[in-house]
């Protein structure tokens, strides 16, 4: 089974500041790991995911994240905060074997400040 | 676009109502999901079909009735439903036995009065 923890319900920067979104995983199987984006009353965009190779992976918008097995994370981080990042992201983590439904964190909403 | 789309994209209905929301996805792929975002709570996955079979629901009330005719359609009939079943549904799909990721479609904004 699989689950996903996202620290922090809500994470608020300056604009130019770095953005670090926490996700803790747990999967009995190596994991597919991924990061959705969602604007208001849309729906979820992927942003980056990690399946298998280089465990630093770059996704859309200038996010990037890194695929740490031995501490169970998939934190995502853009080393400069626009107006425009300003959005609920989410985590998500689904097996890599056969049918393995997407389980999702809670969310993380990001609020950028001028 | 993603290549999935919801419709519609509103939906205002009273509690004594029959309504569908429709989904329709155009890559080929063979799994389809519905889940339900509710304000403050985590996405919760309503339903999945694989191959046009229902392969999971998690407990969901009987008046959230789903049908899949096909790999690229998808339903959720709607009736009789309470006010805390406002909420934004979204569709997606997806690919089985791939690392690829699911595709979402836009959602449908639900009122119920």
């Amino acid at each position: 089974a699989q689950s996903v923890t996202q620290l922090g319900s809500h994470v608020s920067v300056s604009e130019g500041a770095l953005v670090l979104l926490r996700c803790n995983y747990s999967s009995s199987v190596p994991p597919y790991l991924f990061w959705y984006v969602q604007y208001p009353n849309q729906g979820l965009q992927l942003l980056l995911k990690y399946t298998t190779g280089a465990t630093l992976v770059k996704g859309i918008n200038g996010f990037e994240a890194e695929f740490k097995k031995s501490e169970t994370s998939f934190h995502l981080t853009k080393p400069s905060a626009h107006m425009s990042d300003a959005a609920e992201y989410f985590c998500a983590v689904r097996g890599n074997t056969g049918f393995q439904k997407l389980v999702f964190g809670t969310g993380t909403r990001l609020l950028v400040s001028p | 676009e993603t290549g999935v789309t919801q419709t519609p994209r509103h939906l205002v209905m009273g509690m004594t109502n029959k309504k569908s929301l429709k989904c329709e996805q155009h890559l080929g792929h063979n799994a389809m999901y519905w889940y339900k975002q509710s304000a403050k709570k985590p996405l919760e996955l309503m339903f999945v079909y694989s191959l046009e079979e229902r392969v999971e629901n998690n407990s969901v009330p009987s008046r959230f009735s789903p049908e899949c005719p096909n790999s690229s359609h998808l339903f959720l009939h709607l009736h009789t439903l309470q006010p805390e079943d406002s909420a934004l549904y979204l569709c997606a799909s997806s690919q089985l036995d791939s690392n690829t990721e699911a595709f979402f479609g836009q959602g449908t904004r639900l009122t119920v009065v």
